[in-house]
């Protein structure tokens, strides 16, 4: 089974900040949290991923919580080719990792 | 910088038909995992290769079988097709001892 939990759905208007919630709350202090996103069912693109800081890239901000049970990944400018499904993924660093994906949060943005 | 690329990218086959799928690694990456992602799901790993070895597998039968040649690139077969095979297969690449994952586009199997 996911570790992490998300809304199913969500949306957004265009050129609007994107809140995305994962809730994580039996992640092991190895455990890093990962978001990808799938668009129209192409592979999985890499987002961003952190440990226990905020993390920003040039595609978008990675909050977690301090007691890291949860966090909120943050596009900051939505556009239309931000719909998509989102996942939130716990992922530890032993070495032979595999991902568990759960349903994820199916983001659509509006013009 | 080539990223993952897969082979090939849709295909038909018959119940009972073995196919076999292929995978380019990202360049520098020596570890490859294989997901399978039914319609509406999120994907679901299936194993993973390092140093030409299956180092950890999913709940998949053993009609799921895997290789990884010197080059870094792998294969994913699977035997007996049934209509359930149908999905979207996925091939990831790593560094080993590294997170973070890089996905292909996939394979689309369509079994009929």
């Amino acid at each position: 089974d996911a570790k992490t939990t998300q809304p199913p759905s969500m949306d957004c208007a265009e050129g609007r900040a994107a809140n995305l919630p994962c809730n994580h709350s039996t992640i092991s202090g190895n455990e890093y949290v990962y978001w990808y996103r799938q668009i129209h069912s192409q592979g999985p693109q890499y987002i961003i991923h952190g440990l226990k800081n905020n993390e920003t890239n040039e595609m978008a901000s990675l909050i977690i919580t301090e007691d890291r049970k949860s966090s909120t990944l943050i596009l900051p400018h939505a556009t239309l080719r931000d719909t998509a499904v989102y996942y939130c993924i716990v992922s530890n660093t032993s070495g032979t990792y595999k991902y568990i994906f759960g349903t994820g949060t199916r983001l659509k943005v509006l013009a | 910088d080539a990223g993952v690329t897969q082979s090939p990218t849709h295909l038909i086959k018959t119940r009972g038909q073995q196919v076999t799928l292929r995978c380019s690694p990202k360049s520098g990456h020596d570890t490859v995992s294989w997901y399978q992602q039914a319609l509406g799901q999120g994907p679901q790993f299936i194993f993973q290769y390092y140093e030409e070895e299956e180092r950890q597998r999913g709940n998949f039968p053993d009609r799921f079988s895997g290789h990884q040649f010197p080059n870094y690139s792998s294969e994913l077969n699977v035997n007996a097709l049934l209509l359930g095979d149908s999905a979207l297969y996925l091939c990831a690449s790593s560094l080993f001892l590294r997170n973070t994952i890089y996905f292909g586009e996939g394979s689309w199997l369509t079994v009929v």
